[in-house]
């Protein structure tokens, strides 16, 4: 099945500054990848998802990377605010045409931006 | 429209205590889906269910099982609660596209003790 990696567990970073984290996916299979955003005590928000015949997406302060050759995808947040402070997930979508889409989603990369 | 809803919000059981938790979706979606999310371990796939009537395991089924009632809802049942299985507990739909971005979207989570 599909495994998911994420680096690194824990960022921290200067209030305006860049944050990346990184992901890596082992199906070549797979063609869909969300990024989730998770506050404390909260469900995950779905924030921004590519499909694989894309290389890049935008959204404002946010956006996603896919080097499918490599199995890499990345989230780009710039201009950081404090209120970005939370847990990321990143996925990757196994979709089997009987039994629907399946996410395995990384284990998660807890961001905190400084003031 | 509530989205994906989950009861109940918070449970404490006993060992070899039985229990059902519910999950319901108002957005016509076919495919449903039950997650655990633990320390570091990101969100892990129970059950899933890619249309009403079916259901498959996911990456950590031991220990539990499911109904997929109507299209609406999803119910996961643990019968003989064990210390392992505290976690909290993560329902979501999704609309099962043909070869189209298919997003999960999250209820509000059951936080689940056993002692």
């Amino acid at each position: 099945g599909e495994n998911v990696e994420q680096h690194p567990s824990t960022l921290s970073v200067q209030e305006g500054d860049s944050a990346v984290i990184k992901c890596t996916y082992s199906d070549s299979a797979s063609n869909y990848f969300p990024w989730y955003k998770q506050e404390l005590g909260k469900r995950p928000q779905l924030i921004i998802d590519i499909r694989s015949n894309v290389g890049e997406k935008k959204d404002q302060r946010i956006a996603v990377t896919l080097n499918k050759t490599a199995k890499h995808f990345s989230l780009h947040i710039t201009e950081t605010q404090p209120e970005d402070s939370a847990v990321y997930f990143c996925a990757a979508s196994s979709k089997k045409k009987s039994s629907g889409d399946k996410l395995t989603f990384g284990t998660g990369t807890r961001l905190a931006v400084r003031p | 429209n509530a989205g994906v809803t989950q009861t109940p919000k918070f449970q404490v059981l006993k060992t070899g205590q039985s229990m059902t938790l519910q999950c319901a979706q108002d957005m016509n979606h076919n495919s449903m889906y039950w997650y655990r999310q633990d320390p570091g371990m990101g969100l892990r796939l129970i059950y899933y269910s890619a249309s009403e009537g079916t259901t498959d395991k996911g990456e950590v089924p031991n220990g539990y099982n499911v109904s997929r009632l109507n299209k609406r809802e999803f119910s996961l049942r643990l019968e003989s609660a064990a210390p392992s299985q505290t976690s909290v507990y993560f329902c979501a739909s999704s609309v099962t596209g043909t070869g189209g971005l298919t997003k999960q979207y999250f209820g509000p989570g059951t936080r689940l003790t056993v002692t």
